[in-house]
């Protein structure tokens, strides 16, 4: 089956600094990869998704990269705010689409 | 709220006690699952159904047991065979996007 490795497990970084989290994935039939962002005692939601058929895909300050070739995507957050600080995500969507894998996740934390 | 709904958000266990945590959908979606979520970890996969009256164990299905008899509820049982049930646990719905529900923090006492 896929497994989904995801770098670092904490992350701290400035307020108005960018984070990078960076994920592996094994299955090359893989081909949707979501971003969620989980706050404290709350569910996942997702927040950005790439398909492979693309490369990049941006949404205001989240922009996700996907390498088709290496098998691995990240998600990178520009001018982080303190709001942004949460445990993130990442998956892919198995091969026949019915069953999602998650990344261990990132325990981010933006320092005002 | 998300049309996912679980219940209880809080629910406490005895030892050797089965207990059941609901998991409710009006997205009109077939596909549901199961995860457990300890401090630290990621979402490790208990159970999923893609139908109704199907069902698949996913990587961590020991101890725990479900049923799909409609498409909107696909409740999890905890048996008293799951020896560390203590967790945080969230059912999810969808095919091409998963939605989560608000989870239910089981605690055994």
């Amino acid at each position: 089956g896929e497994n989904v490795e995801q770098h670092p497990s904490t992350l701290s970084v400035q307020e108005g600094d960018s984070a990078v989290i960076k994920c592996t994935y094994s299955d090359s039939a893989s081909n949707y990869f979501p971003w969620y962002k989980q706050e404290l005692g709350k569910r996942p939601q997702l927040i950005i998704d790439i398909r492979s058929n693309v490369g990049e895909k941006k949404d205001q300050r989240i922009a996700v990269t996907l390498n088709k070739t290496a098998k691995h995507f990240s998600l990178h957050i520009t001018e982080t705010q303190p709001e942004d600080s949460a445990v993130y995500f990442c998956a892919a969507l198995s091969r026949g689409g019915n069953q999602f894998y998650f990344g261990t996740g990132t325990s981010l934390t933006v320092i005002p | 709220d998300g049309g996912i709904t679980q219940s209880p958000k809080y629910l406490f266990r005895k030892e050797g006690q089965n207990v059941t945590l609901s998991c409710e959908q009006n997205l009109n979606h077939d596909a549901m699952y199961w995860y457990r979520q300890d401090p630290g970890q990621g979402l490790r996969l208990i159970y999923y159904s893609q139908i109704v009256n199907d069902f698949q164990k996913g990587d961590i299905a020991e101890g725990y047991s479900v049923s799909r008899e409609k498409k909107e509820s696909f409740p999890l049982t905890v048996t008293s065979a799951q020896k560390n049930p203590t967790a945080f646990y969230l059912c999810a719905t969808g095919f091409s996007e998963a939605f989560f529900g608000q989870g239910t923090r089981l605690t055994v006492v």
